[in-house]
């Protein structure tokens, strides 16, 4: 089945800064990648998702990237505010008969003002 | 629109009581799923629903089961509980079949198993 590797667990950064989260997935047949947002205390929410026949998608600050030969995928937000602050999750799953999500472990965020 | 809700918020068990979680969506989505989130595990599937009438196991189905009422509810029982299954639980909806759109979260269910 598929593994979704997410790195870094933690991740601290001044207000403004860019933060970069990257994602792994071993089945090459995976096409459809979803970031979600986890506020402290809160449901999990999607922020944005990639499918495979593009390589960049952006909506305002955040984009994500997808490099399919190395079946890598990455979240970028740029110009971090405190609200960003969360647990990011990444996702991989493929379509063809019904076929579940899976997550990586998470990366909590820190925005420091 | 509620969107996805769980029943109760918090739960407290002994080792080897029973209770079952409820979940209902009203956004007519097709697939369903149970989900379990632990520190540094990241979310973990438990069941899934992918359409009234189906379901089938995820990863970590040990020790429970599932029932998809109708198309609005899928809910979790808990047989026989034991400590290890101290988590928070997550109904989550999704409108296709297939696995590759977005999936709504419930609120969350806090289960504690002394």
């Amino acid at each position: 089945g598929e593994n979704v590797e997410q790195h870094p667990s933690t991740l601290s950064v001044q207000e403004g800064d860019s933060a970069v989260i990257k994602c792994t997935y071993s089945d090459s047949a995976s096409n459809y990648f979803p970031w979600y947002k986890q506020e402290l205390g809160k449901r999990p929410q999607l922020i944005i998702d990639i499918r495979s026949n593009v390589g960049e998608k952006k909506d305002q600050r955040i984009a994500v990237t997808l490099n399919k030969t190395a079946k890598h995928f990455s979240l970028h937000i740029t110009e971090t505010q405190p609200e960003d602050s969360a647990v990011y999750f990444c996702a991989a799953s493929r379509s063809g008969g019904y076929q579940k999500v899976t997550f990586g472990i998470g990366t909590k965020l820190q925005v420091i003002p | 629109n509620a969107g996805v809700t769980q029943t109760p918020k918090f739960q407290v068990l002994k080792t080897g009581q029973s209770m079952t979680l409820q979940c209902a969506q009203d956004m007519n989505h097709n697939s369903m799923y149970w989900y379990r989130q632990d520190p540094g595990m990241g979310l973990r599937l438990i069941y899934y629903s992918a359409s009234e009438g189906t379901t089938d196991k995820g990863e970590v189905p040990n020790g429970y089961n599932v029932s998809r009422l109708n198309k609005r509810e899928f809910s979790l029982r808990l047989e026989s509980a034991a400590p290890s299954q101290t988590s928070v639980y997550f109904c989550a909806s999704s409108p296709g079949v297939q696995g590759t759109d977005t999936q709504y979260f419930g609120p969350g269910t806090r289960l504690t198993v002394l």
